[in-house]
């Protein structure tokens, strides 16, 4: 069984074009979280939510929407892809709730998105 | 705010030998601190965590870190390099308090060679 999985695995599309990417937590966890790895390994954080509550969202252009139907699944929907968009996507979830700090954190395989 | 600072961006080491990936970290709280490994291509797996118990931590494969506060260093070290070792590796730090998120370093590539 997969904890944490995202769909696709890989996804290539033109610059303009909108698309999303799944992610599902079958942990229980209370919180989720979209990562984004650029091309030199470094891993930043877009956004959190908790109970589908948004709780954290780093300066990320308003392109990118989060959408969390419900506490097991954030979505990322991304809006007119550019060029830098191009980078590895990752989903994590975290047994905490808002505030207390994270204990640790289970990522999801990762989307590669590569805009041409 | 917390940061943390991963001092080699390649370690290459021969199979068998000692392993010494290094990471300081700043915090303003006591801090809980990680050690992910991404293996190429992979997602990103714990290997271990510090938070607040026992400063020596074993993680998995042989792993272990040690929290020191006095040089804020948390350093992943292992007896015996595995050619399976080679991987992409992670410090990080948890922001507490008012935020939940992850600060990761910038990576460390570990090389193992035969």
């Amino acid at each position: 069984d997969t904890a944490v999985s995202q769909t696709p695995k890989y996804l290539v599309t033109q610059m303009g074009n909108d698309k999303s990417i799944k992610c599902e937590q079958n942990l229980g966890h209370d919180t989720m979280y979209w990562y984004k790895q650029d091309s030199k390994k470094f891993l930043k954080i877009m956004f959190s939510y908790n109970n589908k509550e948004l709780i954290i969202n780093e300066t990320v252009p308003n392109r990118f929407s989060p959408k969390s139907p419900d506490k097991a699944h954030l979505n990322l929907h991304i809006n007119s892809l550019e060029l830098g968009d191009s980078a590895v996507y990752f989903c994590a979830s975290s047994p905490i709730t808002s505030g207390t700090g994270v204990t640790e954190a289970f990522f999801g395989q990762g989307t590669r998105l590569t805009v041409v | 705010a917390q940061s943390v600072t991963q001092l080699d961006s390649h370690v290459s080491v021969s199979e068998g030998t000692p392993v010494l990936l290094r990471c300081n970290y700043s915090s303003s709280y006591s801090p809980s601190l990680f050690w992910y490994v991404q293996h190429p291509n992979k997602g990103l797996q714990l290997l271990l965590k510090y938070t607040s118990a026992a400063t020596l931590v074993k993680g998995i494969n042989g792993f272990e870190a040690e929290f020191k506060k006095s040089e804020t260093s948390f350093h992943l070290t292992k007896p015996s390099a595995h050619m399976s070792d080679a991987a992409e590796y992670f410090c990080v730090v948890s922001e507490s308090y008012n935020t939940d998120k992850l600060i990761f370093g910038t990576g460390t590539r570990l090389q193992v060679f035969p």
